[in-house]
Order: structure tokens, then sequence, then C-alpha cells
């Protein structure tokens, strides 16, 4: 059973519009949601997280929003950039436990 | 502030040989996590530590896969014997637990794995 599920594997948008990438979960006491970002033979890294207290949180050009009632969250990339073409992991965790990750969208920004 | 550092970066192996490879996390992370990330699949956590002690080891195969963390720093993560699906990426990681309980993890490079 997946608890966080990422159902667009792929996603293409043009330089300087708008990136909108999903990811939703299943497990309720999940409290804390992480995005992730991951170049060709790199690492994940941090991008951007969000407490379940809150339905929003902003840093730069990234915003992901939480709907709790809908276990849903989302990443917004405004404007999106050549550069920010990379795979995107969605993760949760419970009470700062173990963060399981969704299986990655893989966002190509066109020139 | 060095990242995490992980060897080796790739390792091709036969079937039924073993295989380790090693982490070092960040300064002064007392958490460490080893992953495994198979294509087109997000990390499956497969150990996480505590120092030096094991908090969750539920995923780990361990009829093949072992891992130590001996003086609470770096760790090994060892398979014997190898199979063909465990071909992927292991990767590591270290983390802090910060303010309202998050957790943010920092990963290393990964080791590339290929089983033959």
């Amino acid at each position: 059973d997946q608890q966080v599920k990422q159902n667009s594997p792929s996603l293409s948008v043009q330089e300087g519009r708008i990136s909108i990438l999903n990811c939703d979960y299943t497990n309720s006491m999940f409290d804390y949601f992480l995005w992730y970002k991951k170049y060709p033979a790199e690492g994940p890294t941090f991008l951007i997280s969000i407490s379940s207290i809150k339905d929003k949180n902003e840093d730069g050009r990234f915003t992901v929003f939480l709907n709790k009632s809908a276990k849903h969250l989302s990443l917004h990339i405004v404007p999106s950039q050549p550069g920010d073409s990379a795979v995107y992991f969605c993760a949760a965790s419970a009470h700062a436990g173990k963060s399981t990750f969704g299986d990655g969208t893989t966002l190509t920004v066109k020139p | 502030e060095a990242g995490v550092a992980q060897s080796p970066r790739y390792k091709i192996i036969e079937k039924r040989q073993s295989v380790a490879f090693w982490c070092n996390p960040i300064s002064g992370h007392a958490t460490l996590y080893w992953y495994q990330q198979i294509l087109g699949q997000g990390p499956k956590l497969l150990i996480q530590f505590q120092n030096n002690g094991v908090v969750d080891d539920s995923q780990l195969p361990k009829d093949r896969f072992s891992a130590e963390r001996l003086k609470g720093v770096d760790s090994t993560l060892k398979i014997q014997p190898a199979k063909l699906e465990d071909s992927a990426v292991y990767l590591c990681a270290s983390s802090l637990v910060g303010l309202a309980g998050s957790v943010t993890q920092y990963f290393g490079p990964g080791t590339r794995l290929l089983v033959l």
C-alpha cells in the first residue's frame, strides 16, 4: 500500500509559466511534508516543507499548498526556469519519524 | 559545511557476490538513514540509526543485508549475497530534528549498484 502517491510521472511546461506538481497521501497521521529535488547522478536535495498546522508555505518562486481534508499537497513553481528541470519527490512523515517518499515527477521546463 | 559523503559511486558485481557501501554523514547529525532507490521509484528506507542504535530496520532484508554504525558517526551497508533485484541506487542521508518535529534529510550522491 503506497501511502504517498505522485500520480503524474512527468510534466512539461514552457519557461516562464507555472509548474504545478501534485501529491496525495493516505495516512492521516502524517504531520510534516517535504519536497525534494533530484538531478541525475546526485542525491535528492531539500526544496521546501510544510507542517500540517499550515496550509501554505512560500519560499521565493516555490510555494507548497496543503489540503488536509483532501489529503493532497501541491508544489507551485512560478516562474518556471530551465534549471528547474529535475525529478521532484514528495515526502511525508509522522511525529518526526521516518519519511515516506512518492515515486517522483519528472519536470521538464522548455526554453 | 561538508555534505554527506558516500563511496564508492559505482559498483558492478555478479550475483551471489558481496558488496559494501560506506557513508559519512554531516558532522553533528545524530540520525543516519540508508535508502534503496530502484529506477523509476522513490527512495525506500532500509534502516535508520539514531547515534549508533537502530531506530527502524523493518524493511531491511535481514537475510542478506546488514548495516552498522559502530561509533555513531560513519556507517556501512553490506549485501551478501547479492541478487539481481538488488540493482539500485543506495542513498545515505543524515538529519537533525528541527522545530515542530521537522526532519529535513540531507542526502549523499548515492552508490549505483549493478548486479549481473
